[in-house]
């Protein structure tokens, strides 16, 4: 069974611009949860997806978006970037996201704001 | 203060001997109990799950978990060199409606030396 896919891997954007980030879950999982991590901060939870409907959100700003399809994969979306937006940002997958479910990871997109 | 807490180490020990990793945790509804690696430039890997208290053992790795004490650990037997990672707790936060999030620490560094 393929695993979770990100996509890109890699980006360098400005001060400014807007970027999409897309992950891809392992099949038939239909949770979606995506997580910023950073040297200082560490894993810090962004927000979760089940159904296309968002069910969690982490202490972020109203920058950071997300959404995710009929067919489980998600999006995430930050507009008007930082340079504190330099991160690896991580999606991890789940069959439903509740209670005993374990997450898999994808392999991140780097994310470098100039 | 942090809902979840490790040592940020590094911890160092020889091959073959035992690495002891602790975790501690705030959330006393919390039910699920997760173990990741990571090695530098990668994302995390799960290796182990531990839902109910006492022992669990999956080859080299033994997860032990004391929710009275909030406290789980992950014992490593038979250090090897490839063990050499970050080592990242977590933990399920149940919020409203039944759902939950992962709550990681910010990890243990294991530099297992030959």
């Amino acid at each position: 069974k393929a695993g979770v896919t990100q996509t890109p891997r890699y980006l360098i954007k400005t001060r400014g611009q807007q970027v999409t980030l897309s992950c891809s879950p392992i099949s038939g999982h239909r949770s979606v949860s995506w997580y910023q991590q950073t040297p200082g901060q560490g894993l810090q939870f962004l927000f979760e997806y089940f159904s296309e409907t968002q069910r969690n959100k982490g202490n972020f700003p109203g920058r950071f978006s997300g959404r995710q399809f009929s067919n489980s994969r998600s999006e995430m979306n930050v507009s008007t970037l930082e340079l504190g937006d330099s991160a690896l940002y991580l999606c991890a997958s789940s069959v439903t996201g509740v209670s005993y479910n374990e997450q898999f990871f994808g392999p991140g997109t780097r994310l470098t704001v100039l | 203060q942090k809902e979840v807490e490790q040592n940020s180490g590094p911890l160092s020990v020889p091959e073959g001997a035992i690495a002891s990793l602790n975790c501690t945790y705030s959330d006393r509804g919390s039910q699920s109990f997760f173990w990741y690696r990571q090695y530098s430039g990668k994302s995390p890997e799960l290796i182990m799950f531990i839902y109910s208290n006492g022992d669990k053992e999956d080859g080299r790795f033994t997860a032990q978990l004391n929710k009275a004490s909030q406290y789980v650990s992950l014992l490593i037997r038979d250090s090897q060199p490839s063990d050499s990672a970050t080592y990242l707790c977590a933990v399920n936060s149940p919020v409203t409606g039944g759902y939950n999030k992962l709550i990681f620490g910010a990890g243990t560094r294991l530099a297992v030396h030959p």
